[in-house]
């Protein structure tokens, strides 16, 4: 079935530190990507979506490219902030009949050191 | 703020008990999916409700059952409350059940099983 890897965390930086967080996927059709934050004792936000390949989703300082030829979808940013801390969820949407499911990967926990 | 609204925040209950959880959609979304996610974990698709009708399922047990009512808010039902059951559960809506469309989650309500 359709899957998420996400790079294993905790990623601690330094603020003003570039940030990239790997995401790959595994799916059988053409999925619609996704970036979810989530900060502590809250749900889920949006951060950023892309729809097919080769779009670039992007938001607040965020960005990822749908790479189909890798299969990947990697959020980066180029200067983090103290408030970026929280934990990273990529997901993509299972086109699975009529469903519209999200399949998550574990979350990577990013920690921005003032 | 997604216009998704859950209650109660933090409940805690006995092993064997049973819960509802409540859920109201964002303004104009016709669907609603609930999600458990357990600690440290990403989250996992528990169904979706189209117009009233489950139309997608994902691996739980059918002790956790749902509804979804004419103004298209939810209640979420888990029966027999075991240990495991314990976990953040979201509530997310959409403007259709069609795959690919963004999904908007609320804060969750925290499960506590003891």
């Amino acid at each position: 079935g359709d899957s998420v890897t996400q790079m294993e965390g905790p990623v601690t930086l330094s603020e003003e530190a570039f940030l990239t967080i790997n995401c790959t996927y595994t799916a059988t059709g053409y999925p619609s990507l996704f970036w979810y934050v989530q900060y502590p004792g809250e749900g889920l936000q949006l951060l950023l979506k892309a729809t097919k390949a080769d779009d670039k989703g992007s938001n607040k300082g965020f960005e990822a490219t749908y790479r189909k030829e890798t299969t990947s979808f990697h959020l980066e940013k180029g200067s983090v902030q103290v408030s970026d801390s929280a934990v990273y969820f990529c997901a993509l949407s299972d086109r699975d009949g009529a469903t519209n499911k999200l399949i998550f990967g574990t979350g990577t926990l990013l920690a921005v050191q003032p | 703020e997604t216009g998704v609204t859950q209650s109660p925040t933090h409940l805690i209950k006995t092993r064997g008990q049973q819960v509802t959880l409540r859920c109201s959609s964002q303004s104009g979304h016709n669907t609603v999916s609930w999600y458990q996610q357990a600690l440290g974990q990403g989250p996992q698709f528990i169904f979706q409700y189209y117009r009233e009708e489950e139309n997608g399922r994902g691996n739980f047990p059918p002790r956790f059952s749902g509804l979804q009512f004419p103004n298209y808010s939810s209640e979420l039902n888990v029966n027999a409350l075991e240990l495991d059951d314990s976990a953040l559960y979201l509530c997310a809506s959409s403007t259709s059940g069609a795959p690919g469309n963004t999904i908007y989650f609320g804060e969750g309500s925290w499960l506590t099983v003891v």
